[in-house]
């Protein structure tokens, strides 16, 4: 059985840093297509970023540059680490899995909340 | 970037066909997948690669996607179904999603 959990959010102040992790099971974080979603407080679904399973990723322009994803093969585990972060960035994040190169999120976590602010 | 807009909200009463729609620049060449999601919960996909339905999403989820409108439609619509709904898109590397549709049965 797939299960995703992630864990790692909180408060934190503008321009500090966080490092979001999810544990995967029931799957080989390696050889997969694993994505990072939020969604801001009552608003919509937002991508953050995708790693494929040769290990590419791609970003949001809007995390661009200040938000780096990551596995550890070892661990069966994804991380996001966040960098310079702004009141904006506040959300619920979630991690997902895609079991097909057609882009869609088959699996969710229950996401894990973080909350920029001074 | 690439934009899908999504009506904010549709309404339906109990028992009758809803239909969300979901539009973009020639969003007929790309495949489309529709989420639902409920207070409090993670997203859950109903449909992915158009038209395709997951394992233990309902027969009354249906999908469509041509031209520049991909639909959801949920036949015999039932109280349970009353959700945010998003459309995603897959575009060169990037996700893409729509704003997304509250669906209210009333």
């Amino acid at each position: 059985e797939v299960q995703l959990v992630e864990s790692g959010g909180g408060l934190i102040q503008p321009g500090g840093s966080l490092r979001l992790s999810c544990a995967a099971s029931g799957f080989t974080v390696s050889s997969s297509y694993m994505s990072w979603v939020r969604q801001a407080p009552g608003k919509g679904l937002e991508w953050v970023s995708l790693i494929y399973s040769g290990g590419t990723t791609s970003y949001a322009d809007s995390v661009k540059g200040r938000f780096t994803m990551s596995r550890d093969n070892s661990k069966n585990t994804l991380f996001l680490q966040m960098n310079s972060l702004r009141a904006e960035d506040t959300a619920m994040y979630y991690c997902a899995l895609l079991l097909r190169s057609t882009g869609e999120f088959d699996y969710w976590g229950q996401g894990t909340l973080v909350t920029v602010s001074s | 970037s690439y934009d899908l807009t999504q009506p904010p909200s549709v309404s339906v009463s109990p028992g009758l066909t809803a239909t969300i729609t979901c539009s973009g620049d020639k969003l007929g060449e790309k495949y489309v997948c529709w989420y639902q999601q409920k207070p409090g919960q993670s997203p859950v996909l109903v449909i992915h690669q158009d038209t395709k339905r997951p394992s233990g999403i309902p027969e009354r989820f249906s999908g469509s996607n041509s031209g520049n409108t991909a639909t959801l439609t949920i036949s015999g619509t039932q109280a349970m179904d009353e959700a945010d709904y998003y459309c995603q898109a897959w575009d060169s590397s990037f996700v893409v999603f729509g704003g997304g549709t509250k669906l209210t049965v009333l």
